[in-house]
């Protein structure tokens, strides 16, 4: 069954710095996501991301936050300077190849983010 | 502000027990409805999605009540396997494809 696969597993990083997270979305999927899940808190979107631009973003997804899709297969996620609170899991995701309802998005297994 | 209210947890039940979940949306336009389930530490996995006339999936039947804005997940003949959390998850459709998630019922599964 084809996977979203996300690299790093787990990234370490010093306050301030930027980090980049990488995601390869299902093969013939359309809109990519990105998530992220605080210790012990609930699942939060991010940001959409379709055709080449952001299509939707949330509140916490602030300057500090970018998306980029460099080639054909991969997706990634810039945090620059980095903050204690940055420290989360954050997943990727992906949707279909159309719009229609009840379309379920397919999450990678994450990228484990700690700020230290 | 779009929020899921799912049951606090845990629930520990014996293995072959029957559990049912319950989980409100406060969004009215809300159009798409899934069940997740998510490992300690890991991704959510999609268990099922939701549809208006209720649908079944082998042990697992989710309902949808769009009037009480309510939906329910029931698990028939539990399996240790079954043990994780469940996430009611909710997408408003009508251009935004944006997932709003449940905090999660944590179920454990007693042999």
């Amino acid at each position: 069954e084809p996977e979203v696969t996300q690299t790093p597993s787990h990234q370490v990083t010093q306050m301030g710095q930027e980090v980049i997270l990488r995601c390869v979305p299902i093969s013939n999927h359309l809109y990519f996501y990105w998530y992220r899940q605080i210790l012990g808190q609930k699942v939060e979107f991010l940001v959409s991301f379709y055709n080449n631009e952001i299509s939707e973003k949330s509140e916490i997804f602030d300057d500090q936050f970018s998306v980029e899709r460099p080639d054909g297969s991969n997706f990634t996620l810039k945090i620059r300077s980095t903050k204690l609170e940055d420290s989360a899991m954050y997943f990727c995701a992906s949707a279909g190849q159309a719009i229609y309802s009840n379309q379920p998005q397919h999450f990678g297994d994450g990228t484990r983010l700690s700020i230290l | 502000r779009k929020e899921v209210e799912q049951d606090p947890g845990p629930f520990n039940v014996p293995e072959g027990a029957t559990v049912a979940f319950n989980c409100t949306y406060s969004n009215s336009a809300s159009q798409s409805f899934f069940w997740y389930r998510q490992d300690c530490r890991k991704e959510p996995k999609l268990l099922m999605s939701v549809y208006s006339s209720g649908n079944e999936d082998g042990r697992f039947t989710a309902q949808l009540n769009r009037a009480s804005q309510y939906i329910s997940l029931l698990i028939r003949d539990s399996k240790l396997s079954d043990s994780a959390t469940y996430l009611c998850v909710v997408q408003s459709g009508a251009g935004s494809y944006q997932l709003t998630f449940g905090k999660g019922t944590k179920l454990s599964v007693i042999p």
